[in-house]
């Protein structure tokens, strides 16, 4: 069975700040997804960024960019020029690659309370 | 599009109680699923279907039901609440059939409180 473990339950950063989260995971697939979720107090969750397991190149999404590395099985998040509205929830997810045609479940961690202190 | 829709945002039960918890979605997705968001625990996937007619169990799956008559709507049921079951709900959809990741869209959530 796949876990998701993320060992900060809590971090804190000034504004203007870089921050990183991470993230490990244990798994016997060798394709699948990662993905960084972001939840602010409004409980919405959005999607942050997300890796294919087959790139070697590390996403990156505007200020947000991820650390990669297979082998380890580690996928960390990088919030660089940390905002205000950074403060969230932050959720490392994963899904297997299933060919044909079938959707993937999410498998989560237990989160990141984030705070982007003034 | 609305998006994916939630009804209702909150609920207080009380314990034997029963009651449906409403998901619709407007986009046509095959994949739906529930999970439940509880302190300290990430999100568990309860149920799943990947179209009309399919339902499968997921992580969580014990005291609810589930049932996908039409491809919009994906309904879950408490059948005899329990102070176990306050959390906060989350129904998800997307695309399916193709061989790549299609993001999943979350919706606002329930959150529900059984006394």
């Amino acid at each position: 069975a796949q876990t998701v473990t993320q060992s900060q339950p809590e971090m804190s950063v000034q504004e203007a700040e870089t921050v990183t989260l991470s993230c490990t995971y244990d798994t016997s697939e060798s394709n699948y997804y990662l993905f960084w979720y972001k939840q602010p107090p409004s409980r919405q969750m959005i999607l942050v960024i997300r890796q294919e397991a087959y790139k070697q190149q590390n996403a990156t999404e505007n200020r947000f960019s991820v650390n990669f590395q297979k082998a380890a099985k580690s996928f960390s998040l990088k919030i660089s020029d940390s905002q205000l509205g950074d403060t969230a929830m932050y959720f490392c997810a994963f899904t297997r690659f299933y060919y044909g045609g079938s959707q993937g479940n999410l498998i989560f961690g237990k989160g990141t309370k984030l705070s982007v202190k003034p | 599009n609305a998006g994916v829709t939630q009804t209702p945002k909150f609920q207080v039960l009380k314990t034997g109680q029963s009651m449906t918890l409403q998901c619709a979605q407007d986009m046509n997705h095959e994949y739906m699923s529930w999970y439940r968001q509880d302190p300290g625990m990430g999100l568990r996937l309860i149920h799943y279907s990947v179209g009309a007619g399919i339902t499968d169990q997921g992580e969580v799956p014990n005291g609810y039901n589930v049932s996908r008559s039409t491809t919009e709507d994906f309904p879950l049921r408490l059948l005899s609440a329990a102070p176990s079951q306050t959390s906060v709900y989350f129904c998800a959809s997307s695309y399916s059939g193709v061989s790549s990741y299609n993001e999943q869209f979350f919706g606002p959530g329930t959150r529900l409180t059984v006394l």
